[in-house]
């Protein structure tokens, strides 16, 4: 276990719609970052929030939005989806503050109908 | 662009035999690496890490070796065993100070242990 939670595990939804991804970073860390993992473009960068700020974005689309909390929990917000936003959405957590392992959650499985 | 990895490769062993993953990174300004391991309906899972000031680390039963004069970063599993049957990621980290954990992912390889 990760302690990395991310919820939910599965989410089915139709092409145009809004959902919200939820994360809760491992206990002391205070970066979350978000991946996105398909078939065909691996894991990709998604953003990084530290301590509340964003630190880095990667190649995150403008219909996807993030925010990381006072208490540290992450959501990422996706909008106006299209069937290629299926995929699967990990979060990872880290101290952020050096090269240190990102740890995984078991990651949101998204389905775009 | 910036790229590491190659396209998905498989390498099959049989169990206790020793498992050699290899990995091509293109960013010279890479300063960490890192091996992790995913199951099926998993997260990635951190297994070893390096520096770019060493050139091999090891841990239980993994060793990472690096090369920075060809850019090859390599994992080796000793006495593989069927539990080790995963997809293996190589990430790197060329965002140094700006972003610890900005990683770009190899495609990874897919390791099949037979008992």
């Amino acid at each position: 276990d990760s302690g990395v939670t991310q919820t939910p595990k599965h989410l089915i939804t139709a092409t145009g719609q809004r959902v919200t991804l939820r994360c809760s970073p491992r206990s002391g860390d205070l970066s979350v970052y978000w991946y996105q993992q398909s078939l065909d473009q691996g894991l990709q960068f998604l953003i990084q929030y530290y301590n509340g700020e964003e630190r880095a974005k990667g190649n995150i689309l403008e219909r996807f939005s993030a925010q990381q909390f006072p208490d540290l929990h992450s959501e990422l917000n996706l909008s106006s989806l299209e069937l290629g936003d299926s995929a699967l959405y990990f979060c990872a957590s880290s101290p952020g503050n050096l090269n240190s392992p990102l740890h995984f959650g078991n990651g949101t499985r998204l389905t775009v109908t | 662009g910036e790229s590491v990895g190659l396209h998905l490769p498989t390498l099959s062993v049989q169990e206790g035999d020793n498992s050699i993953i290899n990995c091509a990174y293109s960013n010279s300004a890479s300063d960490y690496f890192i091996w992790y391991k995913q199951e099926s309906g998993k997260g990635p899972q951190f297994i070893i890490d390096i520096r770019s000031n060493m050139d091999k680390r090891q841990g239980q039963r993994v060793t990472v070796l690096l090369n920075k004069t060809v850019k090859h970063l390599s994992l080796q599993i000793a006495a593989t065993q069927p539990g080790d049957s995963a997809v293996y990621f190589c990430a790197e980290n060329s965002a140094g100070g700006t972003s610890y954990g900005k990683l770009t992912f190899g495609q990874g390889t897919i390791l099949t242990v037979h008992p």
